[in-house]
């Protein structure tokens, strides 16, 4: 059974179009994260949601709203999308904020046209 | 800053050599230090750790030691193999900020 799980694998939209990722943990972790991943393989933290409340926010547009109906999901929702958000999306959990061990999923690949 | 520098990449070596990827780090406080692999295709796997100064990770034949004096973490394997190969991020946690922050990741290609 996969600990971290994302849907979908790869999504492929216009321009201007809103599209979600959803992220599902099993591990029974209170805490987690969104990432993106560039196309250098540069990873950076977006979001971090501890037992449904919003911890992390980095310095991210305002078109990307994270959501967290419990503690075993946190799903992403972008509006408007642009070229360069363009990208690998990467989920993960840890058992707690302060735990240093994340779990990630296998990422949501997504090209916008 | 709170940040995370690796050795520029690709590094591609023959299987059976010895492999060397230089992180180093800026951080206030302590903080805990990482490797994580990423297979083709796949999300990051936590490959070894170490919390505290002087700590050795190993996992799999790869060993990295927490150097506070020179503020690095270098990954060393003795022997690769062409299963290796894969993107490498090291990465630091300060629980202050409750955050990972990657290194700019380092492919590895290894060739039979």
């Amino acid at each position: 059974d996969t600990a971290v799980s994302q849907t979908p694998k790869y999504l492929v939209t216009q321009m201007g179009n809103d599209k979600s990722i959803k992220c599902e943990q099993n591990l029974g972790h209170d805490t987690m994260y969104w990432y993106k991943q560039d196309s250098k393989k540069f990873l950076k933290i977006m979001f971090s949601y501890n037992n449904k409340e919003l911890i992390i926010n980095e310095t991210v547009p305002n078109r990307f709203s994270p959501k967290s109906p419990d503690k075993a999901h946190l799903n992403l929702h972008i509006n408007s999308l642009e070229l360069g958000d363009s990208a690998v999306y990467f989920c993960a959990s840890s058992q707690e904020a302060g735990r240093e061990t994340q779990y990630f999923g296998p990422g949501t690949r997504l090209l916008v046209l | 800053g709170n940040s995370v520098t690796q050795m520029e990449g690709p590094v591609t070596l023959s299987e059976e050599a010895f492999l060397t990827i230089n992180c180093t780090y800026t951080a206030t406080g302590y903080p805990s230090l990482f490797w994580y692999v990423q297979y083709p295709g796949e999300g990051l796997q936590l490959l070894l750790k170490a919390t505290k100064a002087d700590d050795k990770g190993s996992n799999k034949g790869f060993e990295a030691t927490y150097r506070k004096e020179t503020t690095s973490f270098h990954l060393e394997k003795g022997s690769v193999q062409v299963s290796d190969s894969a993107v490498y991020f090291c990465a630091l946690f300060y629980n202050q900020g409750g955050k990972l922050i990657f290194g700019q990741g380092t492919e590895l290609s290894v060739k039979p």
